[in-house]
């Protein structure tokens, strides 16, 4: 069965600081998709990045940068010199092939303080 | 105009009585899906559907339902609303084409049972 860990429930930190979210998962697949989404306090869910499992060349977006690494089962997200708009709770997601749909981890709450 | 649209966005009801949720989608995406999130335990799939014909049961159906009006529309139905149903719920799209699986969501719908 497939499974999705974020054991950091919340993480505070102080602007300008780099922080890095954990996500380790399961999977009996050797063809899934995992995926980075965000949750403003306003409470909309936004995606930010999708990643196959043939792919493991990390990603940069701006501040955002994701670390896929198949031989851990992780992939994470890490924030280059955080925001007080990157306050969110960020949520780590699994979709493989035995799961039509997305499997989420519990989330992770960032406070950014300024 | 938002590609997802939920409505009501809030609501409260009382135990017992019938409640239907419904989402709209201007994506234009096959695909459909009910998520309900609970704090501390991430989204939890409730049903998905990947056509107007195609509906099927996620990890927590139990005490819901659902119908696919149209490709632009999936309503969810809580029969008879018990409290530990009280929970934001979220409709969600998906295409076969552009980035396959990524889910898009709507703004949510918090739901209250009193």
């Amino acid at each position: 069965a497939q499974k999705v860990t974020q054991a950091q429930t919340e993480i505070s930190v102080v602007e300008k600081e780099d922080v890095t979210l954990d996500c380790v998962y399961e999977t009996r697949d050797t063809t899934y998709y995992l995926f980075w989404y965000k949750q403003p306090p306003s409470g909309e869910l936004v995606f930010l990045i999708r990643r196959n499992s043939f792919d493991e060349q990390n990603e940069i977006s701006g501040r955002y940068s994701w670390n896929f690494q198949k031989s851990t089962s992780s992939f994470n997200f890490t924030i280059t010199a955080s925001q007080v708009v990157d306050s969110a709770v960020y949520f780590c997601a699994l979709r493989d092939t035995g799961r039509r749909a997305l499997t989420f981890g519990s989330g992770t709450r960032l406070q950014v303080q300024p | 105009d938002a590609d997802v649209t939920q409505t009501p966005r809030n609501r409260i009801t009382k135990t017992g009585k019938r409640i239907m949720l419904e989402c709209s989608q201007t994506k234009g995406h096959d695909r459909m899906y009910w998520y309900r999130q609970d704090p501390g335990l991430g989204l939890r799939l409730i049903y998905y559907s990947f056509d107007v014909k195609d509906i099927n049961k996620g990890e927590i159906s139990d005490g819901y339902s659902v119908s696919r009006q149209a490709q632009a529309k999936f309503s969810l139905s809580l029969e008879s609303a018990i409290p530990n149903q009280t929970a934001l719920y979220f409709c969600a799209t998906s295409d076969t084409t552009g980035l396959p699986d990524t889910q898009y969501f709507g703004p949510g719908t918090r739901l209250t049972v009193l």
